[in-house]
């Protein structure tokens, strides 16, 4: 168990539909990430928040959000659904920014739009 | 840019055997660490096993060592005693402060342990 929680473990919606994926990170972790893996782009890094600010932004649509709450539990949005939004949205989380140490990653949230 | 790849997309293993997974990457940052995640069917994504730029000895956690080759730039990993709960697909990654320190991906290997 990494100790990241990411709800719902699955999602189904229809296209141009709006979700809510959430990610608790680990105790005292400040930093958290999110990840799209898709059978064809493979893992993409769509954006980092640290402490409640958005640290840096990957591969994320305009159609996407994320925020991360003071507690620290972080939201990524997706909205106007397209079937290519299909895949397994992973959160990571790590203490810090820092290049050497590793994220720890949720189960992932499963989302397949029809 | 930063950039990882992962030759092989899979490979299978006979049981009790090594197996070494390849991976090489590209960066001119001197900072930046190597990393390891193991994802099974189930989904979940697994570290397991981190080398830094500057570390001078070659990472091993358990059955997982990094044949760690900087010169070459190539982050090997090897499973030893190989286990059929070690089919999985297999990542290399990497950090480093040039790219804001967010976590680049390989393609992965996908190795199938054979009883």
């Amino acid at each position: 168990d990494s100790g990241v929680t990411q709800t719902p473990k699955h999602l189904i919606t229809a296209t141009g539909q709006r979700v809510t994926l959430r990610c608790s990170p680990r105790s005292g972790d400040l930093s958290v990430y999110w990840y799209q893996q898709s059978l064809d782009q493979g893992l993409q890094f769509l954006i980092q928040y640290y402490n409640g600010e958005e640290r840096a932004k990957g591969n994320i649509l305009e159609r996407f959000s994320a925020q991360q709450f003071p507690d620290l539990h972080s939201e990524l949005n997706l909205s106007s659904l397209e079937l290519g939004d299909s895949a397994l949205y992973f959160c990571a989380s790590s203490p810090m920014s820092s290049y050497n140490s590793p994220l720890h990653f949720g189960n992932g949230t499963r989302l397949t739009v029809t | 840019a930063q950039k990882i790849t992962q030759t092989q997309p899979g490979m299978f293993v006979q049981e009790k055997e090594a197996v070494t997974l390849d991976c090489t990457y590209d960066t001119s940052d001197p900072s930046y660490g190597l990393f390891w995640y193991k994802q099974p069917s189930s989904g979940e994504m697994i570290f397991l096993i981190y080398q830094g730029s500057y570390d001078q000895q070659n990472a091993t956690e358990g059955r997982y060592s990094l044949n760690f080759q900087k010169a070459r730039k190539s982050a090997n990993l090897v499973i030893s005693a190989s286990q059929l709960g070690d089919s999985a697909m297999y990542f290399c990654a990497m950090r480093n402060k040039a790219a804001g320190n967010k976590l680049t991906f390989g393609g992965g290997t996908r190795v199938l342990v054979k009883p």
